[in-house]
C-alpha cells in the first residue's frame, strides 16, 4: 500500500531533551516536507526537500533539523525541544512536479514539558 | 510574503443542501492550488489539485474552481452528506518548492 508513514504518532518529552520524528515514503517521491499544525495558525510548512541531499528552509524552521540521505526517510530532528514546539507535525511527500499532488502521513502529536 | 485566507471559517447545514467554500491568495505567482480534507486526529486527504493553466477540477459532487488573476478559488460540494463533515483546508504551492495553507474551514452537514 502507497503510504506515507511518521514515527512515534505520540510523544510527550521533557525541555532539551533532543528528539527524532521519522518519516519514510514507499512510493519513490523526490520531494518530501515538513508541517507543523497549531490552533489558530493552521498548518506551517517547516522544511523541505527537493530531492536527496537537498533540503530548505520553510516558513517556520527554527529549533528544527531535516537530513535526506535516502530518497525515502526524511527524519525531523529536534536538538532542544522547547515547550513552543508541543504541536501536531505532518510529513508529506510527492512527486518532483508541480502536476503531483501531495500525500500526507498520519501526524505525529508532540508535547514538550 | 503569500497568504492564504479562506472564508467562512465554519459553516453548518442540513443535509442536502450545495455549498461553497472560499479560498484567497495574495501572490498570483503560484503553480497550483490545491483542496485537502482534515477529519478530527487524521491527517489531510487530497481531494483535488487545480494547475495554474487550468481553471477548475471536478472529481464526484466536488468542484474546484481557480482564478489565478483575482487571487482565488473555490470549492462547491453538491448534495451535502454527513460524511461531508471535516476540516477543509486550500494550500497554494508557490514555484513548486514552498506550500502555504490556508487557515482552514470547519464544516457540519447535520442529518
Amino acid at each position: 500500500e502507497a503510504q506515507v508513514t511518521q514515527n512515534p504518532r505520540y510523544l510527550i518529552t521533557v525541555t532539551g531533551k533532543k528528539l527524532t520524528v521519522t518519516c519514510s515514503q514507499n512510493m519513490n517521491h523526490e520531494y518530501m516536507s515538513w508541517y507543523r499544525q497549531d490552533p489558530g495558525l493552521g498548518l506551517r510548512q517547516i522544511y523541505y526537500s527537493m530531492n536527496v541531499e537537498v533540503t530548505d528552509k520553510g516558513d517556520v524552521p527554527e529549533g528544527y533539523k531535516v537530513s535526506r540521505k535516502e530518497k525515502r526517510n526524511f527524519p525531523l530532528i529536534l536538538e532542544s525541544p522547547s515547550p513552543n514546539q508541543t504541536s501536531l507535525y505532518f510529513c508529506a511527500s510527492r512527486f518532483g512536479t508541480v502536476t503531483d499532488t501531495q500525500y500526507f502521513g498520519p501526524g505525529t502529536r508532540l508535547t514538550v514539558l | 510574503k503569500q497568504e492564504v485566507t479562506q472564508i467562512p471559517a465554519a459553516l453548518s447545514v442540513p443535509e442536502g443542501e450545495n455549498l461553497v467554500l472560499n479560498c484567497s491568495f495574495t501572490d498570483s505567482a503560484i503553480y497550483n492550488l490545491q483542496w485537502f480534507r482534515q477529519d478530527p486526529g487524521k491527517g489531510l486527504t487530497s481531494l483535488l489539485l487545480i494547475q495554474s493553466s487550468q481553471r477548475e477540477q471536478t472529481s464526484g459532487r466536488l468542484n474546484a474552481s481557480l482564478d489565478k488573476s483575482s487571487g482565488r478559488s473555490t470549492l462547491y460540494i453538491a448534495a451535502s452528506q454527513p460524511g461531508d463533515s471535516a476540516t477543509y483546508l486550500c494550500a497554494v504551492d508557490n514555484y513548486g518548492q514552498n506550500f502555504v495553507f490556508g487557515p482552514g474551514t470547519r464544516l457540519s452537514v447535520l442529518p
